[in-house]
């Protein structure tokens, strides 16, 4: 049973547009939530991160929100560079009470056109 | 990335033959992970250490061992391999428990004839 879901396989944005990839998760003790980018033929490389006692997190054109109501998070890309062109994955752990492992969601696959 | 190297980095072999791959990191870490990437699947963890000879399992461990007798060694055996372990296996390591995210390898593709 998928814990962390990205139901949205791939994603086309015109560049200079908002990128907007989505993340949902059915476990309530998840605690702390990560992105990860992914290019071809590499490993999954960090991005950015948010807590659940944040709701939002910001590292220059990327920003992650939370809501923990609706166990949603978003991560948004703006403004979209050509570059940016990858497989997102997010990421979810349970933070004392679980043991800090991280469940990946299916990916998205943003392409960026010039 | 230059911390955390798998070997190797494409193996073909045939169904029923051993298999193994290594993950070797430089960053004393002591938590290690091993993932498979699959279409439709995402990243799915197989199995973790969170010290020397100190390891268990994941999710999709079935058919697969690991081994970790060093800090920098983690080892992933295929005990018989099968089509179905056709995938693109990730090493990762971790500073510790708690909020650290992970450093990957840059994956080993494995083909299973």
């Amino acid at each position: 049973d998928q814990q962390v879901k990205q139901n949205s396989p791939s994603l086309s944005v015109q560049e200079g547009r908002i990128s907007i990839l989505n993340c949902d998760y059915t476990n309530s003790m998840f605690d702390y939530f990560l992105w990860y980018k992914k290019y071809p033929a590499e490993g999954p490389t960090f991005l950015i991160s948010i807590s659940s006692i944040k709701d939002k997190n910001e590292d220059g054109r990327f920003t992650v929100f939370l809501n923990k109501s609706a166990k949603h998070l978003s991560l948004h890309i703006v403004p979209s560079q050509p570059g940016d062109s990858a497989v997102y994955f997010c990421a979810a752990s349970e933070g004392p009470s679980g043991t800090y492992k991280y469940i990946f969601g299916t990916g998205t696959r943003l392409k960026v056109l010039a | 990335d230059a911390g955390i190297t798998q070997s190797p980095r494409h193996k073909v072999t045939e169904t029923g033959t051993p298999v193994t791959l290594r993950c070797h990191q430089t960053e004393n870490h002591r938590y290690m992970y091993w993932y498979r990437q699959d279409p439709g699947h995402g990243l799915r963890l197989i199995h973790y250490s969170y010290g020397v000879k100190d390891t268990d399992k994941g999710e999709v461990s079935d058919g697969y061992s690991v081994s970790r007798s060093k800090t920098e060694d983690f080892l992933l055996t295929l005990e018989s391999a099968t089509s179905s372990q056709t995938s693109v296996y990730f090493c990762a390591i971790s500073e510790g428990q708690g909020r650290h995210g992970y450093t990957f390898g840059s994956g080993t593709r494995l083909t299973v004839v």
